[in-house]
């Protein structure tokens, strides 16, 4: 692991709650992004960051919000959770340099009943 | 839509057989990554390619970036069981936005 880490691993929630999803890094990247995997769509992006405070949608925005108070910290919410955001959700860091590469945590599988 | 096809979605040969996967868009990109991703993990970086025409070889696996750098393959030679796994290409989008493909998942039977 790239010193990324993502809490919690597991969560089951009812329809409409809210949940919040967090990722901590400890490698000083400069950008942080969300992404959820679902069968036969790959990765899509639900929003990224690329500074305190600085953030931005990605595809699959819709339902979703984030926070970026800190450099290692990003905060993914859900404001009231729906069925079709049962998925497991990835958290990745990335330095500065263009090409250089995604490093991602191990996933939070969520699911909403 | 995806804005990243990748070709097939899934694919199950036998050990030793040669395969090639592939990823295409209609826009350009900066460059291309092809990662791997193991059941339970988050997708690891194979390669990157950057220049259109660019081959870059990783011991059985040749990445290829094609010359108008819209699409890229993956070709393995003599596939090995270790080999099973989820791969994804993701094209680089402006300002380090990252967008992937579906996915080809990948059976090595022995």
């Amino acid at each position: 692991d790239a010193g990324i880490t993502q809490s919690p691993r597991h969560k089951v929630t009812e329809t409409g709650t809210p949940v919040t999803l967090r990722c901590h890094q400890t490698e000083n990247h400069r950008y942080m992004y969300w992404y959820r995997q679902d069968p036969g769509h790959g990765l899509r992006l639900i929003h990224y960051s690329y500074g305190v405070k600085d953030t931005d949608k990605g595809e699959v925005s819709d339902g979703y919000s984030v926070s970026r108070s800190k450099t290692e910290d990003f905060l993914l919410t859900l404001e009231s959770a729906t069925s079709s955001q049962t998925s497991v959700y990835f958290c990745a860091i990335k330095h500065g340099d263009n090409n250089s590469p995604l490093h991602f945590g191990n996933g939070t599988r969520l699911t909403v009943t | 839509t995806q804005l990243l096809e990748q070709s097939p979605q899934f694919l199950s040969i036998q050990e030793g057989e040669n395969l090639t996967v592939y990823c295409n868009s209609s826009s350009v990109f900066s460059s291309l990554q092809w990662y791997r991703q193991e059941p339970g993990e988050g997708p690891v970086l194979l390669v990157t390619v950057v220049t259109g025409g660019e081959v870059k070889k990783l011991k059985r696996l040749t990445f290829q970036f094609g010359d108008a750098r819209k699409d890229s393959s993956l070709h393995i030679t003599a596939a090995q069981p270790g080999d099973t796994g989820l791969y994804l290409c993701a094209g680089i989008q402006g300002a380090q936005k990252l967008v992937f493909g579906q996915g080809t998942r990948l059976t090595i039977n022995p």
